[in-house]
């Protein structure tokens, strides 16, 4: 079936610690995002790429790192620049407008 | 620059009473507006997505949105309430045009009452 995997779906890190969240998706999408989600706040861009080897910071990138190598890839790094990374990260993808979403990556720091 | 409103961030309902949550947008542009619902641990699912034509839209499990440009609101509603509907709800706008970055409220987290 066609869809978003996001892995690992949750994890565990120390301070200081980068970490990278996997993102893969076989909907043949040029577009990537990634997003955060914090309790009452909704979500947040932190960066999209709108196509292969290309990509555009968001609302909240410090301490955030992207590649675009394939269109089916876009991982996540969060670097321990990243000062409250304890979040859940959401990967979308889209064709025509309509964002489709993984199951998300719950990362706390220890 | 976009942004989305939801006013509530808790909203009680009765099983079989009728559901509303308010979304209020601001947009340069003409809007394409969506709702997505999440259920705990979990990512989001659309609803139902406004772009372009009929502006009172249908979407999965009985919930309809209207859009209304001169009160700038995409208000959504069902209207009978069932215990499966209690999620986090979240209205989103993009302009869908030079790109397709959508700008999320902070959501409405919906309780169904037996």
């Amino acid at each position: 079936d066609g869809g978003i995997t996001q892995s690992p779906k949750y994890l565990f890190r120390k301070e200081g610690q980068n970490v990278t969240l996997s993102c893969e998706q076989n909907l043949n999408h040029d577009a990537m995002y990634w997003y955060r989600q914090d309790p009452g706040q909704g979500l947040r861009l932190i960066y999209y790429s709108q196509i292969v080897n290309d990509f555009q910071k968001g609302d909240i990138a410090e301490g955030y790192s992207v590649s675009r190598e394939k269109k089916e890839s876009f991982p996540l790094t969060v670097t321990s620049a990243q000062k409250n990374p304890t979040a859940f990260y959401l990967c979308a993808s889209s064709h025509t407008g309509e964002l489709f979403f993984g199951e998300g990556s719950r990362l706390t720091v220890l | 620059a976009q942004s989305v409103t939801q006013l509530g961030s808790h909203v009680s309902v009765s099983e079989g009473a009728l559901v509303l949550l308010r979304c209020n947008y601001s947009s340069s542009v003409p809007p394409y507006l969506f709702w997505y619902v999440q259920y705990p641990n979990q990512g989001l699912q659309l609803l139902l997505k406004y772009t372009t034509g009929a502006t009172l839209v249908k979407g999965i499990n009985g919930f309809e949105a209207e859009f209304k440009k001169s009160e700038t609101s995409f208000h959504l509603t069902k209207p009978s309430a069932h215990m499966s509907d209690a999620a986090e709800y979240f209205c989103a706008v993009s302009d869908g045009r030079s790109s397709y970055k959508l700008i999320f409220g902070s959501g409405t987290r919906l309780l169904v009452r037996p």
